[in-house]
């Protein structure tokens, strides 16, 4: 199957800054990239979804001012945490889907903030 | 709005025994896909398997099968000889054409030996 690459795995960051989180399709061309937030023990709780050269499609409820994602070319999208607090410490996953019929995983990043 | 629903949190079963994970799903779509993911301890999601909603063949992977029930709105995945790697959380997740992925709430299953 297609590899989608996600970095980094973990981060540590102190209140108030900001982390960014990046995902690449490593062997296909990504026409749309979704970003998820899990909490433990729970489902996946889609962000956004972006496609590349267009502005994201937030969900209801996500800030998209804190949650700042960029979709510049077709293999990578990042998601910048910015002004990090403790409740933004979560995993984060992003799929990448080149085609209709199905998305790819990269391995999720565990953010904490102290 | 399309929903997906894993009524069975948690499920536990033998190694080498059968198990059953359940799954219904709300739309209105006639095109879409249905898919089981699985999401071991390492948290990397992994694809099982998945259907067409146009084939009416259950879908098949080696220990893994499903029971496709269009009319009914059900997507059921069966475990055949579940092994101590088969433990996991289980997603039960919805594509309608053109759309996002929508997933259920999960089943947690755990092989004992």
């Amino acid at each position: 199957g297609a590899v989608v690459s996600q970095h980094p795995s973990w981060v540590i960051c102190k209140s108030g800054t900001s982390v960014k989180i990046e995902c690449r399709s490593l062997d296909f061309q990504a026409t749309t990239m979704f970003w998820y937030r899990q909490f433990p023990k729970q489902s996946l709780m889609l962000m956004a979804t972006s496609n590349e050269g267009s502005k994201a499609t937030y969900e209801q409820g996500v800030e998209k001012d804190k949650f700042l994602i960029n979709h510049a070319s077709l293999t990578l999208s990042t998601l910048t945490v910015t002004s990090a607090h403790p409740e933004d410490s979560s995993f984060y996953i992003c799929s990448a889907a080149a085609g209709d019929t199905e998305a790819f995983f990269g391995q999720g990043t565990r953010l904490t903030v102290v | 709005a399309q929903t997906v629903t894993q009524s069975q949190p948690e499920m536990s079963v033998q190694e080498a025994e059968t198990v059953t994970l359940s799954c219904t799903y709300d739309t209105s779509e006639n095109n879409y896909y249905l898919f089981w993911y699985k999401q071991p301890p390492s948290r990397q999601m992994i694809l099982v398997i998945r259907q067409e909603a146009y084939k009416q063949q259950n879908a098949t992977e080696n220990r893994f099968s499903v029971n496709f029930q269009k009319a009914a709105k059900s997507f059921s995945l069966k475990i055949s000889d579940s092994q101590l790697g088969d433990t996991a959380m289980y997603f039960c997740a919805f594509k309608a054409a053109g759309n996002k992925l929508t997933f259920g709430g999960g089943t947690r299953v755990l092989v004992k030996p």
